[in-house]
């Protein structure tokens, strides 16, 4: 089990659909963090939120929308995705103190796969 | 990009102990070296960090070198739960925020 809940775990939709992926941490970080993973392939940084606020954007698409409604749930919203953006998505969470060396915690992703 | 080189793939005998190098070289004198592992179908899970001196926990032990251009993770008693992906990051310091690079890793395959 992971501290780190990523909802769905599954998700299948067109390219014209609008979906939202869901993440949730309860361990007090305010840094939230989303990868992008192709199959057999390393854990890419899309976004970092650091105190509710984007703090990089690593040239991410528009059509990827990340939003940090409070400290403890981040979401990506999606649409017109492109089948090339299938892929398992991970959320992570860690303090953001300044020089903070603790880890950060990953959850176990959304497989995403675009019709 | 990554800062770290890993080899691509190990093996290592159910019960023995595994050791996982990667070299990273270029390494400041304020980076640390994180290990995370994945395996199959889950989430990159943490296993050690380290900066100077040896770390050990109840997962593994993590040397690194004097000149820090190279480290090692031990697994001390591998099971087969341990075959995994094992990533070795050299974390980009700087802001309030960890950002960690991923490399290729190395695939560990513990056979029975």
């Amino acid at each position: 089990d992971t501290e780190v809940t990523q909802t769905p775990k599954h998700l299948v939709m067109g390219m014209t659909n609008k979906k939202s992926l869901k993440c949730e941490q309860h361990m007090g970080h305010r840094a939230m963090y989303w990868y992008k993973q192709k199959a057999k392939k390393p854990p890419e940084l899309m976004f970092v939120y650091s105190y509710e606020k984007l703090s990089i954007n690593e040239s991410v698409p528009s059509r990827f929308s990340p939003e940090c409604p409070n400290s403890s749930l981040l979401n990506l919203h999606l649409h017109a995705l492109q089948p090339e953006d299938s892929a398992l998505y991970l959320c992570a969470s860690s303090q953001a103190d300044r020089g903070s060396n603790q880890p950060q915690h990953f959850g176990d992703g959304t497989r995403l796969s675009i019709l | 990009d990554a800062k770290t080189t890993q080899p691509t793939s190990m093996d290592c005998a159910e019960g023995r102990a595994a050791n996982l190098p990667c070299n990273h070289s270029t390494i400041s004198g304020n980076e640390y070296v994180y290990w995370y592992r994945q395996i199959h179908s889950q989430g990159p899970q943490y296993i050690i960090h380290g900066l100077k001196n040896n770390e050990t926990n109840e997962m593994a032990s993590l040397i690194i070198t004097e000149d820090r251009k190279s480290s090692t993770l031990i697994l001390p008693h591998a099971t087969l739960r341990d075959t995994a992906v094992y990533y070795c990051i050299v974390r980009e310091y700087g802001g309030a925020t960890n950002k960690l690079i991923f490399g290729t890793g190395t695939l560990l395959a513990v056979q029975p």
